[in-house]
């Protein structure tokens, strides 16, 4: 089984900054590798598959990037609605497996 | 729009089964992939089950072989999922989920609760 190791677990930011959020799997995902928000009490939103291609509707501030073993989701400036938990997911084999979470709180 | 609403959740005794239902619209449900995703509750995900497009392959995590049945009804745009010999371990949130790359999509969830 891939393991994906988010970090950090919690991140503590103001609106307006830069969050950088990583994934590391425990084997090589080649680019497989997808990226969710969750709020509490609602299912998780895709954000970006294939590593760094963002989904449809998604704003330009979040980005992917990474291949292999090591991956990265960057949010340039946090908006107000951008606290949340984000999980990091891998499809290269079966069991599909995700990481953790990285919440991001407000500072 | 896609739209998936799970379905028959409940509280259940150890041992007991339930039997959950996702019903698909606003896509065309015989050409993706659909997967069970599970939430402890304060957990993380886990992906418990999946089949392909037209349910002639299933696969499942090792915790939940042998117990849960994945299977689907491309006439009735419906997937489902048996659960048999639940345990305290089974309590979560269970999401039916298209795909789980480029075209991800997700219900709302059904909340399972084993308890005695």
């Amino acid at each position: 089984e891939i393991v994906l190791t988010q970090s950090p677990a919690t991140l503590s930011l103001s609106p307006g900054e830069r969050a950088t959020l990583s994934c590391r799997a425990s084997q090589s995902v080649n680019r497989y590798l997808t990226w969710y928000q969750q709020k509490s009490g609602q299912a998780p939103r895709l954000l970006i598959y294939d590593a760094s291609t963002r989904a449809t509707g998604i704003p330009a501030r979040f980005s992917g990037s990474g291949s292999g073993t090591d991956f990265t989701l960057t949010i340039s400036s946090l908006e107000p609605e951008d606290f949340a938990v984000y999980y990091c997911q891998q499809r290269s084999i079966w069991p599909l497996t995700f990481g953790g979470g990285t919440k991001v709180e407000i500072k | 729009e896609v739209q998936l609403v799970e379905s028959g959740g409940g509280s259940v005794q150890p041992g007991g089964s339930l039997r959950l239902s996702c019903a698909a619209s606003g896509f065309t449900f015989s050409r993706y992939w659909m997967h069970w995703v599970r939430q402890a509750p304060g957990k993380g995900l886990v992906c418990v089950s999946r089949i392909n497009s037209d349910g002639s392959t299933t696969t499942y995590a090792d915790s939940v072989k042998g117990r849960f049945t994945i299977s689907r009804d491309n006439t009735k745009n419906t997937l489902y999922l048996q659960m048999n010999s639940l345990g305290l371990e089974d309590t979560a949130v269970y999401y039916c989920a298209r795909d789980l790359g480029a075209t991800s999509g997700w219900g709302q969830g059904t909340l399972v609760i084993v308890s005695s």
